[in-house]
């Protein structure tokens, strides 16, 4: 258990619908990073969040966006689905900071949501 | 752009034997991490081992270790005594220090022969 959770673990629904996968980060955990794992794409990473605020955006549509909460809770919401965007989303946290040679890096990954658009 | 590359998409290897997964990569940058994560049929993401680039110095968890050669940009991970439990999909990660996003290679998917 990476002691970062997911929810829900399975989400189906039609095209066109808006779901929110939520992630609460292992306690102490300031950041937070979203990935999208596709048959097609692989792994790729959608957005970073540090103690609330928006650090990085990578191949994340204009249909998704995320924030994360003061209590680093975070959401990702999926507006408009396709049914390409069925896959499977992770939620990984690290504490985030650096210290030394950065030791306190590494990412810790959740169980994961898997969504299916039908 | 950073890149990471898994030229073997299927390995196998006997139980309690050694098998070699390939890596390489590709950076401009001098100061990154490198890791490989392990997921099993459940899907969990499991971290096995990571390596600075900094350290010339291989690094080793229990039966895993990684060949890092930082010039051929190659990091390849190394499983002996092979088990059973081994069998998953091994991703091969980079991530520029200090933090930051975890890019990822297509994978390698282990089955274990018993």
């Amino acid at each position: 258990d990476s002691g970062v959770t997911q929810t829900p673990k399975h989400l189906i629904t039609a095209t066109g619908q808006r779901v929110t996968l939520r992630c609460s980060p292992r306690s102490g955990d300031l950041s937070v990073y979203w990935y999208q794992q596709s048959l097609d794409q692989g792994l790729q990473f959608l957005i970073h969040y540090y103690n609330g605020e928006e650090r990085a955006k990578g191949n994340i549509l204009e249909r998704f966006s995320a924030q994360q909460f003061p209590d680093l809770h975070s959401e990702l919401n999926l507006s408009s689905l396709e049914l390409g965007d069925s896959a499977l989303y992770f939620c990984a946290s690290s504490v985030g900071r650096t210290s030394g040679r950065h030791l306190y890096n590494e990412q810790f990954f959740g169980p994961g949501t898997r969504l299916t658009v039908l | 752009a950073q890149t990471v590359t898994q030229s073997q998409p299927e390995m196998s290897v006997q139980e309690a034997e050694t098998v070699t997964l390939s890596c390489t990569y590709d950076t401009s940058e001098s100061d990154y991490y490198l890791f490989w994560y392990k997921q099993p049929p459940s899907r969990q993401m499991i971290l096995v081992i990571r390596q600075e680039a900094y350290k010339q110095q291989n690094a080793t968890e229990n039966r895993f270790s990684v060949n890092f050669q930082k010039a051929a940009k190659s990091f390849s991970l190394k499983i002996s005594d092979s088990q059973l439990g081994d069998a998953a999909m091994y991703f091969c990660a980079y991530r520029s220090a200090p933090g930051g996003k975890l890019i990822f290679g297509q994978g390698t998917e282990l089955s274990v022969k018993p």
